[in-house]
């Protein structure tokens, strides 16, 4: 069945360091990605998205890429900040013939951004 | 209403008892989902509702959780003569037509069966 694999957290960096959580999926169809973040004591919200092979998904200053080729979807930011101290969590969905609108999650990765 | 409402945010319950948890969903969001995220765990897919669509129950885990939505709005996850291993965070979402994947989630329900 569909699946997503990322990177086990947690993931500890100093503040304006560079970010990778790496994300990689297994599927039937032609997924959407997706990148949702759980900040702590909040619910998990939406952070970026991608429908088809090479679009960029970007908000906040991260960015991921679909790659289909490496069936991957790296979530990635240049400089973090200790606000961003999260789970994140990697999802797919099919998007065709599917379109059931159901998600499937990763893991979750643990960042935290020390001073 | 604003978002996605969830209750009771925290539940203590007796192993064996039965519990109901509620969600009221985005007015006008015609999908709502439950997941179950444990302890160092991943979300949990367990049951979708589109529209007036006979529901998808493929994710839950056993014949002891039951899901409803009434009127296409408020949902009611039952979960019946509790286990320890019940014990988790049940999340909801809604979602719209125009975004079925933009999942607003509520705060979840903090379920604990001692």
């Amino acid at each position: 069945g569909d699946s997503v694999t990322q990177m086990e957290g947690p993931v500890t960096l100093s503040e304006e360091a560079f970010l990778t959580i790496n994300c990689t999926y297994t599927a039937t169809g032609y997924p959407s990605l997706f990148w949702y973040v759980q900040y702590p004591g909040e619910g998990l919200q939406l952070l970026l998205k991608a429908t088809k092979a090479d679009d960029k998904g970007s908000n906040k200053g991260f960015e991921a890429t679909y790659r289909k080729e490496t069936t991957s979807f790296h979530l990635e930011k240049g400089s973090v900040q200790v606000s961003d101290s999260a789970v994140y969590f990697c999802a797919l969905s099919d998007r065709w013939p599917g379109n059931t609108g159901k998600l499937i999650f990763g893991q979750g990765t643990t960042l935290q951004v020390k001073p | 209403g604003a978002g996605v409402s969830q209750s009771p945010s925290n539940k203590v319950t007796e192993k064996g008892k039965d519990v109901e948890l509620r969600c009221d969903p985005i007015s006008g969001h015609t999908a709502l989902y439950w997941y179950r995220q444990s302890l160092g765990q991943g979300l949990e897919f367990l049951i979708y509702f589109q529209g007036n669509s006979a529901p998808d129950k493929s994710g839950l885990p056993s014949d002891r959780f039951s899901a409803e939505r009434t009127g296409g709005s408020v949902s009611t996850l039952t979960i019946q003569r509790t286990q320890q291993e019940d014990s988790a965070v049940y999340l909801c979402a809604s979602s719209s037509d125009r975004d079925i994947y933009g999942y607003t989630f509520g705060s979840g329900t903090r379920l604990t069966v001692v």
